[in-house]
């Protein structure tokens, strides 16, 4: 089974700093997708950005950037120029590719603060 | 932008009710999902239905638990006999093409 794992529990970053979230997973599998997921305190689920593991190329939206290392089995987050309303629960997920509409696995989450 | 919508956004029931949670999935989805999120603690993944059969569900989803889809927009889950542990949020997720699961914005439910 796979598993997602977030070692940060909290993290805090200035207004206009850039922070980076950790996220490591575990699978036996080649292919597969990643996902980070905001979650701000209304509790809905928002799409950050998601990442494919055939592609070498970091996936990219606007100031969220990606770091994909497949090797190491890292997917860490990188959130530029940091803004009060990012201010959020972020989890990390797994999804195999192998099974069409195979469920998400997530991570523990990490509670960002942007401090002013 | 289509999105997954979920009613009732609040659910307050007494142990051993019967509850049952509504979603209307993004119209050309195929998968659909249920998830839960106990407060302060990771989601988790309860069951996904496709063709109008589960195709998959978790050691969670008891026969407490069932799915539907009654008709050709919603999709529900029931809690036969809920009990205190039942409380958390539950989200409905749906998935097209792209293979990126979109969540509704949940449903608080309270047994007391």
């Amino acid at each position: 089974a796979q598993t997602v794992t977030q070692s940060q529990p909290e993290m805090s970053v200035q207004e206009a700093e850039t922070v980076t979230l950790s996220c490591t997973y575990d699978t036996s599998e080649s292919d597969y997708y990643l996902f980070w997921y905001k979650q701000p305190p209304s509790r809905q689920m928002i799409l950050v950005i998601r990442q494919e593991a055939y592609k070498q190329q970091n996936a990219t939206e606007n100031r969220f950037s990606v770091n994909f290392q497949k090797a190491a089995k890292s997917f860490s987050l990188k959130i530029s120029d940091s803004q009060l309303g990012d201010a959020a629960m972020y989890f990390c997920a797994y999804r195999s590719a192998y099974t069409s509409g195979s469920r998400l696995t997530f991570g523990e989450g990490t509670q960002l603060t942007v401090n002013p | 932008e289509p999105e997954v919508t979920q009613t009732p956004s609040h659910q307050v029931t007494q142990m051993g009710q019967e509850v049952i949670l509504r979603c209307v999935p993004i119209s050309n989805h195929l998968y659909f999902y249920w998830y839960r999120q106990i407060l302060g603690q990771k989601v988790e993944f309860l069951v996904s239905f496709y063709n109008n059969e589960i195709s998959e569900k978790s050691e969670i989803f008891d026969d407490q638990f069932s799915v539907e889809r009654p008709d050709g927009s919603n999709f529900t889950l029931k809690i036969r006999s809920t009990k205190l542990e039942d409380s958390a949020m539950y989200f409905c997720a749906s998935i097209g093409t792209q293979e990126t699961q979109y969540f509704g914005p949940g449903t608080r439910l309270l047994v007391l």
